[in-house]
C-alpha cells in the first residue's frame, strides 16, 4: 500500500516568504507527527496530532510555525515570515494509533528539503 | 528530560564481522525505545523497538538490540554485517506518558560504513 507522502520533495524560497509543507499520511492512521531535521541532526520533534486535533505542539519553536490537520488526515505545515535557519527537511510521520495507545511504529515520509535563501 | 545518546558518529565494520552501534537513553519513567535506519534521499525506516518483556528485541533485516535497563543502554546489533547496511542509524525513546509527553527525542545518529 502507499506510505507517507510529502509534497513538495524541495522547496526553495526567499526570507520573509510563507510556505506550506503538506503531508498524506497512510490511510486509516489517527496519529500524524511533524519533524524537523538539520544536516547532522536527528528529527527533532515539532507537533504531534490525534485526529484532527494537536496533541502536542510542544516543539514548534516560534508562532511562525503553525499546523493543521483539518479532517483527521493531510496535514500542512505553515511557516511565516521565514528565515535562513529555518532551512532543514521537514519530515512528517503517520501511526495507526496516537502515543497513549502504547509503543506505536511510526512510518515516515521521505521529507520536504526546504531551503530559505 | 528525555534525552538520548549516540557517542559514535561513524562506525566502521568489515563485511561478515558482527556490527553494535550504541546508545543509552534518559528518561523520567519506564522508556520505549525505538531504532530507525535512513537511506540516502529516503525517509526513516523502522527497525525494532523495545516496550517491555525480553530485553534482547529482534527486527528487521537481521538485527536485534538488547535493552539493559541498569546502563540504560539499548544498542543496535547484528551477527553478520552486509555492505548493504551502510546507512544512517537513529535511536529515539519516548516516555511512557507520565511525565505527560508523548514527545520521542531521536539522537544524533551514527553512520555504519560496512566495508567488503
Amino acid at each position: 500500500g502507499a506510505g507517507v507522502s510529502q509534497t513538495p520533495s524541495n522547496k526553495v524560497t526567499e526570507k520573509g516568504k510563507y510556505v506550506e509543507l503538506r503531508c498524506d499520511p497512510i490511510s486509516g492512521h489517527t496519529a500524524l507527527y511533524w519533524y524537523r531535521q538539520s544536516l547532522g541532526q536527528g528529527p527533532e520533534f515539532l507537533i504531534y496530532f490525534q485526529g484532527t486535533g494537536a496533541a502536542d505542539d510542544s516543539g514548534l519553536p516560534n508562532d511562525r510555525f503553525f499546523a493543521v490537520r483539518p479532517e483527521g488526515s493531510v496535514s500542512t505545515l505553515k511557516i511565516q515570515r521565514t528565515e535562513r535557519g529555518d532551512s532543514a527537511v521537514y519530515l512528517c510521520a503517520s501511526s495507526l494509533n496516537g502515543p497513549t495507545s502504547g509503543a506505536e511504529t511510526q512510518y515516515f515520509g521521505p521529507g520536504t528539503r526546504l531551503l530559505v535563501l | 528530560a528525555q534525552s538520548v545518546a549516540q557517542p559514535e558518529d561513524q562506525v566502521n565494520v568489515a563485511e561478515g564481522n558482527p556490527l553494535t552501534v550504541k546508545c543509552t537513553y534518559s528518561v523520567s519513567g519506564n522508556p520505549y525505545l525505538f531504532w530507525y535506519v535512513q537511506y540516502p534521499n529516503r525517509g526513516l525506516q523502522f527497525l525494532l523497538k523495545y516496550i517491555t518483556g525480553d530485553n534482547l528485541v529482534k527486527g528487521s533485516y537481521g538485527f536485534e538490540a538488547e535493552f539493559n535497563k541498569s546502563q540504560t543502554s539499548f544498542h543496535l546489533k547484528k551477527p553478520s554485517a552486509l555492505v548493504s547496511d551502510s546507512a544512517l542509524y537513529f535511536c529515539a525513546v519516548r516516555d511512557m506518558g507520565t511525565s505527560g509527553t508523548y514527545k520521542y527525542i531521536f539522537g544524533t545518529g551514527t553512520r555504519l560504513k560496512v566495508l567488503a
